[in-house]
């Protein structure tokens, strides 16, 4: 069965470094997705991706952040200066289209520690 | 706004009890999605349901089962006979009907644990 696929799936970094966390998100999936869920809180919505650009991002995606789709295949999510309170778990999900069937299809995570 | 909310926090029963896990939602919208996921404690999110808002029909898979009330804005889910492979953190989530790319809304999720 198709899935997504994220990669790593734990990262450790020093504040004010770069992190970059990937994603492969199923082949035929058009619209693409970062959540990201502080531990033992909600799961919150980061950014959405169509057609090679930005749909939708809520506050906590600021200047800080950026996605990328480089190829046919992978979506990369960048933190460009980690900061403490970027410490969580980053999921990545990607959907076939909006509308019926719209369901989103989760990866397992990427748990960013950063210290 | 659109907000869901998921007022029991932790629920522990034991194996074989059946258990239901309350989701309330607001939105202003008269069309959108309502879904349930589950967290092992693995980290994943895993899909369950997902269910439009002009279907008012109850679901039943298996053990599970969803209802469905639009009138209360509720949009709950039973685990009949509880196993402890259930055990995990349940979210509700709620998503626009229309609009390119409209975001989930999660509820904080309920962790329920079910003893041998």
């Amino acid at each position: 069965e198709p899935e997504v696929t994220q990669t790593p799936s734990h990262q450790v970094t020093q504040m004010g470094q770069e992190v970059i966390l990937r994603c492969v998100p199923i082949s035929n999936h058009l619209y693409f997705y970062w959540y990201r869920q502080i531990l033992g809180q909600k799961v919150e919505f980061l950014v959405s991706f169509y057609n090679n650009e930005i749909s939708e991002k809520s506050e906590i995606f600021d200047d800080q952040f950026s996605v990328e789709r480089p190829d046919g295949s992978n979506f990369t999510l960048k933190i460009r200066s980690t900061k403490l309170e970027d410490s969580a778990m980053y999921f990545c999900a990607s959907s076939v289209r909006e509308g019926l069937g719209g369901e989103l299809f989760f990866g397992s995570g990427t748990q960013l520690s950063v210290l | 706004a659109q907000k869901v909310t998921q007022a029991q926090t932790e629920i522990s029963v034991v194996e074989k009890e059946d258990v239901t896990l309350d989701c309330v939602y607001e939105t202003r919208d008269t069309t959108y999605y309502l879904f349930w996921y589950k967290q092992p404690p693995s980290g994943e999110l895993v899909f369950l349901i997902r269910r439009n808002s002009f279907d008012e029909q109850n679901e039943i898979s298996g053990r599970y089962s969803w209802n469905f009330q639009k009138s209360t804005s509720s949009f709950n889910f039973t685990i009949t006979a509880s196993q402890v492979v259930d055990s995990a953190v349940y979210f509700c989530a709620l998503k626009k009907y229309t609009g390119a790319n409209s975001k989930l809304t999660f509820g904080k999720g309920i962790t329920l644990s079910v003893r041998p």
